[in-house]
């Protein structure tokens, strides 16, 4: 089955700043990659997502990028506020959904 | 605006005793996953459904776990004799698409097995 890796687990930054998280794949079949952030004791909630055909998206301050040849993609947040902090999940999906472990982003005031 | 349902929110239970958790899907979505997600990790696929049928279950352990989608719409998930390092939260999830699509995720059951 598929497995997704992602680094790094946990991430601090000043608020303003850009935070940037990594994954990679196994599946090269694999063709949906969406990012949920989980906040604490909630459910996880999808903020974006790239499909195979697609190398980059964007949604105001956030964008993901997927290399399909290296399979791996990446979210990027820029100008970081508080109420970013929280747990982000990457996923990769051919059939089923795998996730990755998370990353705890902490953005200071 | 719909919503995962599940239940219960929360379970204690002691080993060897046997817990059920409940999910109903949003309306018209025919796939449904049943996740375990182990505090301070990320999810984990347990097993997924495409209206009745298993899709993949290959992480589930079937010596103790079993699920069940008779209908196609509502899904039980079931431990039986559930264990300490069972005691995690486990998450239900809809899609309406099978290969590619947002999962909608219940507010989970937390499982506390002592």
């Amino acid at each position: 089955g598929e497995n997704v890796e992602q680094h790094p687990s946990t991430l601090s930054v000043q608020e303003g700043d850009s935070a940037v998280i990594k994954c990679t794949y196994s599946d090269s079949a694999s063709n949906y990659f969406p990012w949920y952030k989980q906040e604490l004791g909630k459910r996880p909630q999808l903020i974006i997502d790239i499909r195979s055909n697609v190398g980059e998206k964007k949604d105001q301050r956030i964008a993901v990028t997927l290399n399909k040849t290296a399979k791996h993609f990446s979210l990027h947040i820029t100008e970081t506020q508080p109420e970013d902090s929280a747990v982000y999940f990457c996923a990769a999906q051919k059939r089923d959904m795998r996730f990755g472990a998370g990353t705890r982003l902490t953005v200071k005031p | 605006e719909a919503e995962v349902a599940q239940s219960p929110r929360y379970k204690i239970t002691e080993k060897s005793q046997a817990v059920a958790f409940w999910c109903d899907p949003i309306s018209g979505h025919a796939t449904l996953y049943w996740y375990r997600q182990i505090l301070g990790q990320g999810p984990e696929l347990l097993v997924q459904f495409q209206d009745e049928s298993v899709v993949d279950d290959s992480q589930l352990p079937k010596d103790r776990f079993s699920a069940e989608r008779l209908k196609g719409v509502d899904s039980t998930l079931k431990i039986q004799p559930a264990e300490l390092g069972d005691s995690a939260m486990y998450l239900c999830a809809s899609s309406l698409l099978e290969d590619t699509g947002e999962l909608f995720f219940g507010e989970g059951s937390r499982l506390t097995v002592l």
